[in-house]
């Protein structure tokens, strides 16, 4: 079994600051992890995603996350915020057999940013 | 760059009716996905299919729900007999083979009245 908690539903922020949204995971097997984007009106993009190679990972718009196992996070970061950052992120976890990667996704933080 | 496209954005239907929801994933991919997001709740996964069959399903996905793949370029969800608690945002995704993620679409507004 998998699960995903997203440890805060909305995360507010100046533009220029840090942006910390935070992941914890639970697999029963090595797991693979990414974080998604939604914009409103938009699908669900890609931001980058951890597959047991390097802890850190470096995603899209200048996201990254690190993996911590002993921790079970998966916590998305950025130096300084960007108005267009404002969305939803989605932590996901996958689970990969011959029927493909059933994703398990966590509940959402919404980012807000202010000018 | 290749994307999954989802058709209509929005869809309003009758409670009791059928609802066909259509999605083209990306042309070289092999495994298909329908997941739904009901208001404010998280999103969740239907069914995976692969190689002309279910290759997963839900809890979720009970008998009123099915899925085809009835050409070589769309797949379609389709509810037999909507019911309230089905309205939701319905996403499509593709993965090729060997990939740990998948590819969504825009996603499917679906408002049952």
């Amino acid at each position: 079994a998998q699960s995903v908690t997203q440890l805060d539903s909305h995360v507010s922020v100046s533009e220029g600051t840090p942006v910390l949204l935070r992941c914890n995971y639970s697999s029963s097997y090595s797991p693979s992890l990414f974080w998604y984007v939604q914009h409103p009106n938009k699908g669900l993009q890609l931001l980058l995603k951890y597959t047991s190679a390097a802890t850190l990972v470096k995603g899209i718009n200048g996201f990254e996350a690190e993996f911590k196992k002993s921790e079970t996070s998966f916590h998305l970061t950025k130096p300084s915020a960007h108005m267009s950052d404002a969305a939803e992120y989605f932590c996901v976890v996958s689970r990969i057999n011959n029927a493909g990667n059933m994703l398990t996704f966590g509940g959402g933080t919404r980012l807000m940013v202010k000018p | 760059e290749p994307e999954v496209t989802q058709t209509p954005s929005h869809q309003v239907t009758q409670m009791g009716q059928e609802v066909i929801l259509r999605c083209v994933p990306i042309s070289n991919h092999l495994y298909f996905y329908w997941y739904r997001q009901i208001l404010g709740q998280k999103v969740e996964f239907l069914v995976s299919f692969y190689n002309n069959e279910i290759s997963e399903k839900s809890e979720i996905f009970d008998d009123q729900f099915s899925v085809e793949r009835p050409d070589g370029s769309n797949f379609t969800l389709k509810i037999r007999s909507t019911k309230l608690e089905d309205s939701a945002m319905y996403f499509c995704a593709s993965s090729p083979q060997g990939a740990t993620e998948a590819f969504f679409g825009q996603g499917t507004r679906l408002t049952v009245v």
